[in-house]
């Protein structure tokens, strides 16, 4: 059975950046496919990305491309979500979220437990 | 991006009354790429259906889905007091995109 379990809450001033982590346990990383899916309070999911490892390369909607790197330490079994230069709308819950294969074309059979990042000066 | 409109926003049914819930697309999608999810307050959201019409591990046979092209839906058979949530779908067709999400109340 595989378990997510992400970090804590953080809050962060306008501009800043933030890195939120995802450690995996009961698989090893890298047999999974990591996507990561964000939701502002009161609002819907929106998908941000998938970390693909067989190429290494992340796949990115346009909206977040140049401002959100996915990364991984198969060490450690964890994943990361950075988003730099955060305004007010990114405040949301993040979610990691593990896709069924190996290709970014997905559903979601696992989810980590949320980590809540509020921007506010 | 395929846009997904789910409705109703909210739909109140009875314990043991049929819910249905419907996500229309703004283009037609594989019917191999439409999963359903449920979120509880302060959850994450939790697989109830993929593949547009298969229940995922654990899931009650009272949840089922079905459609194809740009028309799909969920249907709770007997709603149970534990089903009230909210419920999105998703399409993994044409990247990912979710819909607005219908909330399920019991009256």
């Amino acid at each position: 059975q595989i378990q997510l379990v992400q970090s804590g809450a953080e809050v962060k001033k306008p501009g800043a950046s933030v890195k939120v982590s995802c450690k995996v346990s009961g698989y090893t990383l890298t047999e999974l496919s990591m996507h990561w899916v964000r939701q502002a309070p009161g609002k819907g999911l929106e998908w941000m990305g998938n970390f693909d490892p067989d190429s290494g390369e992340t796949v990115y909607p346009q909206k977040f491309q140049g401002r959100v790197t996915m990364t991984e330490d198969t060490s450690t079994d964890t994943a990361y979500l950075e988003v730099r230069s955060l305004r007010s709308d990114d405040t949301a819950m993040y979610y990691c979220a593990v896709g069924h294969s190996t290709s970014f074309l997905d559903f979601f059979d696992y989810w980590g437990q949320g980590t809540l990042v509020t921007v506010s000066s | 991006d395929i846009v997904l409109t789910q409705s109703p926003g909210t739909l109140s049914v009875s314990p043991g009354e049929r819910a249905t819930l419907s996500c229309g697309a703004t283009q037609s999608i594989s019917s191999y790429s439409v999963a359903w999810y449920q979120q509880k307050p302060g959850q994450a959201p939790r697989l109830l259906i993929y593949g547009a019409s298969r229940r995922a591990t654990g899931i009650p046979d009272r949840f089922s889905g079905s459609g194809s092209g740009t028309d799909f839906t969920l249907t709770i058979s007997r709603l149970e007091p534990e089903d009230s949530a909210l419920y999105y779908c998703q399409q993994y067709d044409v990247s990912l995109t979710f819909g607005g999400g219908t909330k399920v109340e019991i009256k």
